[in-house]
C-alpha cells in the first residue's frame, strides 16, 4: 500500500527566509507524488509533480522539490518565503492500483511572520 | 478556460432540507470527482464519476446523491443531512486517461453549513 506522511503540522517563517515543508512516502513502486496548495477558503491547486522523468521539479510561484528514493522523501522548498505563500500545503500520492483515489498526506500550515 | 465552477459558495440548510450543489467545467475533462474537507483535515474522496458513469463511491450515506448529466456537469443532491455533514465540498476534475500522473483541477468549494 501506499503511503505519505508530512512531518510536521505547522510550520512558521519569517517573510524572506527560505521554506522547508516535509513529506515522506512509502510505495513499493516508483511513485506518481504531488504538492498541492490551498489557501483559505479556497480549492486547491496543483503546485508541483513528480513522474520519475527528474528527481528535482519545479513548479509555480519560486517552489521546487527533491525527489529521494534513497530517503523516501519529497521535500518542499522555496528559497524566499511570501506573504502569499501562507496556506495549507498538502503532498499526494497518487495509487498505482487506482489513480482515481489519490491519498493525501494530513497538511502542513504555512505561517508567514512578517 | 482551465477553471472549475462551484455553485454555491455558501449554502445554510435545515435538516428536513433538499438542495442541491452544483459543479461545471469546460476543458473537455472525463472525470469527475467530490470531495468532503472538514476544517483542518485534508480532503476526503466520496464520489468519482469516468466518462459519466459512476465508478467510485466511497461508502457514502445515501443522503448524498451523486448525479452527472453530462461530461461538463456534476451535482450533489442533497437531502435530510446530519449537523456532522457541515463541512467544505469541493468538486474536481482531470481527463480520465487513468494515468497516475494525472493532476486535478479543483473547484473553490461549497461552505456547506447544516442546522
Amino acid at each position: 500500500a501506499q503511503s505519505v506522511t508530512q512531518l510536521d503540522s505547522h510550520v512558521s517563517v519569517s517573510e524572506g527566509t527560505p521554506v522547508l515543508l516535509r513529506c515522506n512516502y512509502s510505495s513499493s513502486y516508483s511513485p506518481s507524488l504531488f504538492w498541492y496548495v490551498q489557501h483559505p477558503n479556497k480549492g486547491l491547486q496543483l503546485l508541483l509533480k513528480y513522474t520519475s522523468a527528474a528527481t528535482l521539479v519545479k513548479g509555480i510561484n519560486g517552489f521546487e522539490a527533491e525527489f529521494k528514493k534513497s530517503e523516501t522523501s519529497f521535500h518542499l522548498t522555496k528559497p524566499s518565503a511570501h506573504m502569499s505563500d501562507a496556506a495549507e500545503y498538502f503532498c499526494v500520492v497518487s495509487p498505482y492500483s487506482s489513480a482515481s483515489k489519490i491519498i493525501f498526506g494530513s497538511g502542513t500550515r504555512l505561517s508567514i511572520r512578517p | 478556460d482551465t477553471e472549475v465552477t462551484q455553485t454555491p459558495k455558501h449554502l445554510v440548510m435545515g435538516m428536513t432540507n433538499k438542495k442541491s450543489l452544483k459543479c461545471e467545467q469546460h476543458m473537455g475533462h472525463r472525470a469527475m470527482y467530490w470531495y468532503k474537507q472538514k476544517a483542518k483535515k485534508p480532503p476526503e474522496l466520496m464520489f468519482v464519476y469516468s466518462y459519466e458513469k459512476l465508478s467510485i463511491n466511497e461508502s457514502v450515506p445515501s443522503r448524498f446523491s451523486p448525479e452527472c448529466p453530462n461530461s461538463s456537469l456534476l451535482n450533489l443532491h442533497l437531502h435530510a443531512l446530519q449537523p456532522e455533514d457541515s463541512a467544505l465540498y469541493l468538486c474536481a476534475s482531470s481527463q480520465g486517461t487513468g494515468n497516475t500522473n494525472e493532476k486535478l483541477f479543483f473547484g473553490s468549494g461549497t461552505q456547506l453549513s447544516v442546522l
